[in-house]
Formats: C-alpha cells, structure tokens, sequence
C-alpha cells in the first residue's frame, strides 16, 4: 500500500500569502498524484489531478507540481476562502487508493 | 449536472449493519464508477472501495473485505455501500464519489452530500 504523508500538518498564513503545501509518497507513482480541498461540513473538491492538471472551474491560483515521490500544492495568493483542509490522493497502485493524512490552512 | 444524492443519517447498534444508498443524477451510472470514501469525526478521508468498469467488478481496500459489500442498481441509478459487524470506530461520514474525468484508476470530482453512520449502544 502506498503511504502518502502530508507536510506541514498546519500551515498559518495570511490572505495574500503565497503557501505551499507538501505530500510525499513512500514509493514512485510517477504523476499519479491529485489535490483535494475540504471545507467543514462539506465534501471534498478536486482541485488538481495527475500532479499538474487543474480541474473543471478551478482558479488559476492552484497550481501543483512534483513527481515521483515529492509533490507540492501551491496556492499563489490566498484568498480568504481557501483557508480549509487540503488532502493528497495516489491512483498510481490500487486497490487501495490512499489519501494523505492533510493539511490544515488556516488563517493567521 | 451531475448530482449524488445520499441517504440519511444513521443510528446502529454496535454488530448491525447499514446500507447507505447513492443515487446519481445527470450521468449513466453503469458507464461510471462509483466509490465509497469515509471519513471519522475529525480524521482524514479513507477509500473503502469502488467499482473497477474494466473488469466489472467491485473492488476494496483490505482493510473492509468482508465486511464491505457494493452494489449496483442500474434501473434506478443508485449505488450501495453495506457495511457489516458494525464497530464504534465505523463511526464517520459515509461519501460516495465518482469521475467524470476517464481515468483509471480514478480522481473523484463529483461527491455525494454524505451520510452520518454513528454506532452506539
């Protein structure tokens, strides 16, 4: 099963800031790598898939990055609704799919 | 418009069972691959399992063989997730989740509302 860690476990910035967001996969699944966002009481959003692709209706301000083993979502200037939970999802080796543990972006 | 519409919340008794259901709007639910991700309160997302259109079958993680059955059906578009020998620990936010995107294994970018399971006694 491929673990996937997320990193850091909470990121406190500012509306405006720029924040990067980590997942590490514990083997190679080349781009095989997607983005989710959460908000409370609400499902999950594809933001990114196959490690770079943004999603239907998604700014431009998301973009993602990495392969292999190291992956990075980066949000270029946050706006204050994109203070959530973000989670890391691998489709490289399945069953099972796995997601990240998240990262809480919360408003500092 | 693809919509995922769930069944409602839930009350069981520690070794019940529950069966959520997932009805799909706006898609042809047997060219589309539904799957079931949980979520307990507080915790991250965990895939139980989904239906895999290559070889027709459902498939789940380890963890929930034998205690997770999925099931189709297509003349009303409704996906099932039945969870057996229920624990206090399979207490979560059930979601079903499909794509739209084509790939396999998938991404989901469309969810249902969720369904709250909660065992107690």
């Amino acid at each position: 099963e491929i673990v996937l860690t997320q990193s850091p476990a909470t990121l406190s910035l500012s509306p405006g800031e720029r924040a990067t967001l980590s997942c590490r996969a514990s083997e190679s699944i080349s781009t095989f790598l997607g983005w989710y966002q959460q908000k409370p009481g609400q499902a999950p959003r594809l933001l990114i898939y196959d490690a770079s692709i943004r999603a239907t209706g998604i700014p431009a301000r998301f973009s993602g990055s990495g392969s292999g083993t190291d992956f990075t979502l980066t949000i270029s200037s946050l706006e204050p609704e994109d203070f959530a939970v973000y989670y890391c999802q691998q489709r490289s080796n399945w069953p099972p799919l796995t997601f990240g543990g998240g990262t809480k972006l919360e408003i500092k | 418009q693809v919509q995922l519409v769930q069944s409602g919340a839930e009350l069981k008794q520690p070794g019940a069972s529950v069966k959520v259901s997932c009805k799909v709007s706006g898609s042809i639910l047997n060219e589309l691959s539904v799957h079931w991700v949980r979520q307990a309160p507080g915790k991250g997302l965990e895939w139980l399992g989904g239906f895999d259109p290559e070889h027709g079958e459902a498939v789940y993680a380890q963890k929930f063989q034998g205690s997770v059955t999925l099931t189709v059906d297509t003349s009303t578009d409704t996906s099932y997730m039945e969870l057996s020998s229920l624990r206090s620990d399979d207490t979560a936010v059930y979601f079903c989740a499909m794509s739209h995107l084509g790939l396999l294994p998938p991404y989901f970018d469309y969810w249902g509302q969720g369904s709250l399971v909660t065992v107690s006694s």
